[in-house]
């Protein structure tokens, strides 16, 4: 059964700085890994997605990288704001739904 | 893009109701969408995959009396909690791929904005 591990579980930086969220999996039989925002109370908002055939996927500010043969992914944040400040998580695809990690909560402090 | 509406996005209730939320595809179809629950300060935990035209899949644990899902077309599933009980609070989110799209395996899910249950 897969699982999915994030560290930390939260994160507090000063704004500016550059960050790296971490997420391990199990089972490295996967099709692809995404990650997500999700800010309180509110539903996710994707954030990149990488094939399983990807090393990594750059978006804006964000870059991740996958390791399938090793279960890990990162997700780097450069330049932090506060406006980056929500609950980060990771998910991957196999042959079932998406398997979710517990997340990582940041907090971007002016 | 792709986009998955769910309604409604917040609902009070007392014990002992039933409540329905709708999740739709706006402009894909899925054969199969996908409910999560999801406790304060937890992960979303998947409970069932809904299968338009036949029996929905329930994961291991959740009742499937208690969580009645209908998938009857191509862009709509429901869920129902029934008799619901402040255990129930949580908040729900479904999720599709496009059918249209392949590898259909490797496609990402599309979520809607959550339903937040609240029962007094």
């Amino acid at each position: 059964k897969q699982e999915v591990t994030q560290i930390p579980a939260a994160l507090s930086v000063p704004e500016g700085e550059n960050l790296v969220l971490n997420c391990s999996f199990t089972d490295s039989a996967i099709y692809n890994l995404q990650w997500f925002r999700q800010d309180p109370g509110k539903g996710l908002t994707s954030l990149l997605l990488i094939q399983s055939s990807q090393r990594e996927q750059t978006s804006g500010r964000l870059n991740a990288s996958l390791d399938k043969s090793s279960g890990r992914s990162t997700l780097y944040i450069a330049a932090s704001q506060p406006g980056d400040s929500a609950t980060y998580l990771c998910a991957v695809q196999g042959n079932t739904p998406l398997v979710f990690g517990k997340g990582t909560r940041l907090s971007v402090i002016a | 893009g792709a986009v998955v509406s769910q309604h409604p996005s917040w609902v009070i209730c007392k014990s002992g109701t039933s409540v329905k939320i709708e999740c739709r595809s706006l402009d894909f179809q899925a054969t199969t969408m996908f409910w999560y629950r999801q406790f304060p300060k937890q992960s979303l935990m998947l409970m069932a995959t809904s299968n338009e035209g036949s029996k929905a899949t329930y994961e291991q644990g959740v009742e499937k009396d208690k969580f009645l899902i209908n998938h009857a077309s191509l862009t709509l599933s429901t869920l129902t909690v029934t008799s619901a009980h402040p255990e129930d609070s949580s908040f729900y989110i479904c999720s599709a791929r496009d059918l249209n799209l392949a590898p259909y395996s490797n496609q990402p899910q599309h979520f809607g904005d959550g339903t937040r249950l609240s029962i007094l």
